[in-house]
Formats: C-alpha cells, sequence, structure tokens
C-alpha cells in the first residue's frame, strides 16, 4: 500500500492566519490527490482534487499544490469555519489510503 | 442533488456479520463507483470497497477475506456485508460516491457501529 504522511499532526492558529498543511506519498502518485475536511460528527468534505483543483462551492481561500510526492493544502486566511481536521487522499493506486490527519485548532 | 443515505444495524456481538445499505438519489447509478469507508472514533480513514452498476468490485486487501459489497440497480442501492467481526470493526462507517479522477465527493452521513458482548 502507498503511506500518506502529513504534518504537523496538529496546530494551533488564529483567525486570519495563512495555514500549510504537508502530504507526502511514499511512492510517486501524479496528482492522484485530494484534500478532505472533517468536522465531529460528520462526513468528510471534499476541498480538492486533483491536487490542484477546487471543490465546486468551496472557498477560494483554500487551494492545492505539488505532484509526485509531496503535495500542500494553504488557507490564506484562517476563518472560524476552518477550525476542522483535513486528510489527503491518494486514489493513485489500489487501496486508496488516506494520510492520519491534520487537526488545525484555535489559538 | 445527489443523497446518500445509509442505515444499518449499529450493536454487533463479536463473529456476528456486519450489514450496512446505502440508497442514491438524485443521480444515475451508472459510471460511477460506490465505496464504502470507515472511521474507527477517533482515528483516521480506512478505504474498505467499491463497486460499480454492473457488479465489478475492489476489495482492500487487509478486509478481503470478510467483505462482500453488492449492488441492486433497481432501487439504487448498494451494501456492505463484514463476516466475523472483532472490537477492531468498531468504526463509523461511510458510504460514498467516486468519479473516477474526483474520488468521494459525495458521502453517506455515516453509521456507527459498536462490537460488544
Amino acid at each position: 500500500d502507498i503511506q500518506m504522511t502529513q504534518s504537523p499532526s496538529s496546530l494551533s492558529a488564529s483567525v486570519g492566519d495563512r495555514v500549510t498543511i504537508t502530504c507526502r506519498a511514499s511512492q510517486g502518485i501524479r496528482n492522484d490527490l485530494g484534500w478532505y475536511q472533517q468536522k465531529p460528527g460528520k462526513a468528510p468534505k471534499r476541498l480538492i482534487y486533483a491536487a490542484v483543483t477546487l471543490q465546486s462551492g468551496v472557498p477560494s481561500r483554500f487551494s492545492g499544490s505539488g505532484s509526485g510526492t509531496e503535495f500542500t493544502l494553504t488557507i490564506s486566511s484562517l476563518q472560524p469555519e476552518d477550525f476542522a481536521t483535513y486528510y489527503c487522499l491518494q486514489h493513485n493506486t489500489y487501496p486508496p489510503t488516506f494520510g492520519p490527519g491534520t487537526t488545525v485548532d484555535i489559538k | 442533488q445527489v443523497v446518500l443515505r445509509q442505515w444499518g444495524a449499529g450493536l454487533l456481538k463479536p463473529s456476528e456479520t456486519l450489514s450496512l445499505t446505502c440508497a442514491v438519489y438524485g443521480e444515475s447509478f451508472s459510471g460511477y463507483y460506490w465505496t464504502w469507508i470507515r472511521q474507527p472514533p477517533g482515528k483516521g480513514l480506512e478505504w474498505i470497497g467499491e463497486i460499480n452498476h454492473s457488479g465489478s468490485t475492489n476489495y482492500n486487501p487487509s478486509l478481503k477475506s470478510r467483505v462482500t459489497i453488492s449492488v441492486d440497480t433497481s432501487k439504487n442501492q448498494f451494501s456492505l456485508k463484514l463476516r466475523s467481526v472483532s472490537a477492531a470493526d468498531a468504526a463509523v462507517y461511510y458510504c460514498a460516491r467516486k468519479v473516477a479522477v474526483r474520488p468521494f465527493d459525495y458521502w453517506g452521513q455515516g453509521t456507527l457501529v459498536t462490537v460488544s458482548s
């Protein structure tokens, strides 16, 4: 299986901060990567697919970059509703695998 | 608007079979893979497997010996069976839709499955 790692595992930030989360794959996955946001008790919500494409309806403060083995999710100006856990997902190779998650909480 | 609605037994005893069903509303059933994903309490997400409208399946090797995913296209529904459950199978189980290069855009509401004797 392709192993996905994320850093940091958690971070504390303030409203208005720029936040960057990194996801690394154990082998190259081209751009077959998505980013998901999950709030407590809710299903994950897709933010980004194909590494850089913003899901329709997702605010433009979210952006994705990267290809191959290293990817980033950036929130340009953190808003109160962005406090959540973020997961990356690779779907290049079966089985699809998720990163362990990054929890963003309020400083 | 695509809606996935899921249901099934939430409390099982060890060695029993987990059985969940997911119904798809507002979208054609064909052209997609329909997926099951689980999340143990406080932990990350694990892909279980998927099925398309013609019944072609892919399973996670870690669960393959115990999992069956089936489809009922007449009802726009797909189902998960996981045999011989143990405490390690306790999780919130989600159904989700996969488009080939844009997986998991729509999700069910989740079903909490507890395993206890």
